[in-house]
């Protein structure tokens, strides 16, 4: 399988469940990302783990926890969620480091909503 | 702050009509412009990077240019199976590790 594979695409929750995301890719990136896509808004960077290391935490609230325990696979753990919380999240990899421009390359996305 | 502002909103344009849409951007210093493509239901695909000022590319009907404060994605005769969002997207020298910021993008339909 190539690309970047994110699992489920779709969830409903209910405000007290707790769930998580989960992404892989098979490109051979070293950094992955999540990003928050809300209708009419731009993309939202939420977290940045390069090599496995959390190197961006743009003020994500506490309920969103995320985890990459190599650098193949990135976790987002949902807890207490709120309905503003429903969105698409995307999963992306890159290869290279902060002085490179490489490009983006997304997952499909996981369609969430909060109930 | 690095801001994207992408025009128009939507565009419908019958299919063989040639456009473009526009990409204004403000940035501390480029290190690169982005141009993705997403359709309904997926994630956006990586289109094209511009690194600097006068920069052109092409990929089929679609060519992307960069000034020092806009980009423009160029559609040439387009197909109804150009009908996606587009969006770009830019990256600082400074500041955070990979931060891009992107636009909101514009909702290409192509009627045949």
């Amino acid at each position: 399988e190539t690309g970047v594979t994110q699992t489920p695409r779709h969830l409903v929750m209910g405000m007290t469940n707790k769930k998580s995301l989960k992404c892989e890719q098979h490109l051979g990136h070293n950094a992955m990302y999540w990003y928050k896509q809300s209708a009419k808004k731009p993309l939202e960077l939420m977290f940045v783990y390069n090599f496995k290391e959390q190197t961006e935490n743009n003020s994500v609230p506490s309920r969103f926890s995320p985890e990459c325990p190599n650098s193949s696979h990135l976790f987002l753990h949902l807890h207490t969620l709120q309905p503003e919380d429903s969105a698409l999240y995307l999963c992306a990899s890159s290869q290279g480091d902060k002085l490179t421009n490489s490009p983006l390359h997304f997952g499909n996305g996981t369609r969430l909503t909060v109930t | 702050e690095d801001q994207v502002t992408q025009s128009p909103e939507a565009l419908r344009l019958q299919e063989g009509e040639s456009s473009s849409l526009n990409c204004s951007y403000t940035v501390s210093g480029l290190r690169g412009l982005f141009w993705y493509r997403q359709d309904p239901g997926k994630g956006p695909e990586f289109l094209f990077t511009l690194y600097s000022a006068g920069e052109e590319k092409e990929k089929e009907r679609l060519k992307a240019t960069l000034t020092k404060k806009e980009s423009f994605l160029h559609i040439t005769a387009p197909k109804p199976e150009d009908s996606a969002t587009y969006l770009c997207a830019v990256q600082a020298r400074s500041g955070g590790y990979q931060k891009v910021t992107f636009g909101t993008g514009t909702k290409l339909q192509v009627i045949p």
